[in-house]
């Protein structure tokens, strides 16, 4: 069964970057048929698509994050990642990771919590 | 890009029936037919339980059904139950994912 796991820091200072990795298992992030996403949320807040790899290359991103995002796959370890750069107090939110089948998100991984604070 | 529009919260009686509408442009939600609707629980990770506007993911209770005029997109779930109650968040692609502020749903 398709599982995704966020890991990374949980405190980020601002200014700093955030990094994020995503591990898939029992499917592979190469596939084709797929885009891999992150999406996020504030506190109390409703759903940010920050962006999406597909085949590994083929990236996308929300236009009003796409200067400070990089998300990246490495296949050697079938997980991909997030970073965002001069994160501010307002980039805190609980980030998942989420396959694209389709035009939908239909696995979720179950989403970490980054702080951004001194 | 903001978001689409969904009430804040509603609520409705065990047995009941609901809808949710997710208001958005032409330009976006009006253009293709790709909603999706997303339930989540307090602390939990959003399930999809739509998607392409009405077609509904294997597992997910025929009670719930998806539907789109125009501009706006409606989810409805008829005999309401307590275990339905949660978030709920519409979704739409246009070459990008844009989401609706959620739509806190309270079974009284």
């Amino acid at each position: 069964q398709l599982q995704l796991q966020e890991s990374g820091p949980g405190l980020v200072k601002p200014s700093e970057t955030l990094s994020l990795t995503c591990d898939v298992s029992d499917d592979s992030i190469s596939n084709s048929a797929y885009y891999w996403g992150w999406i996020r949320q504030p506190p109390g807040q409703g759903l940010e698509w920050i962006g999406s790899i597909s085949e590994s290359v083929n990236t996308r991103y929300n236009p009003s994050l796409e200067s400070r995002v990089t998300i990246a796959a490495d296949t050697s370890k079938n997980q991909f990642s997030l970073k965002l750069t001069s994160v501010t107090a307002a980039d805190t939110a609980v980030y998942y990771c989420a396959r694209h089948k389709g035009r939908a998100l239909d696995v979720w991984g179950q989403g970490t919590m980054v702080t951004v604070s001194s | 890009q903001s978001s689409l529009t969904q009430p804040r919260s509603v609520s409705g009686s065990p047995g009941q029936s609901f809808t949710i509408s997710c208001t958005g442009t032409s330009s976006h939600l009006g253009f293709y037919n790709y909603v999706s609707w997303y339930q989540q629980y307090p602390g939990k990770a959003p399930k999809l339980i739509m998607y392409d506007v009405s077609k509904r993911p294997s597992g997910v209770p025929d009670r719930f059904s998806g539907s789109k005029s125009g501009n706006t997109a409606s989810l409805t779930i008829f005999g309401l139950r307590v275990e339905d109650e949660a978030e709920y968040f519409c979704c739409s692609y246009a070459g990008s994912w844009l989401f609706g502020g959620g739509t806190k749903l309270t079974v009284l």
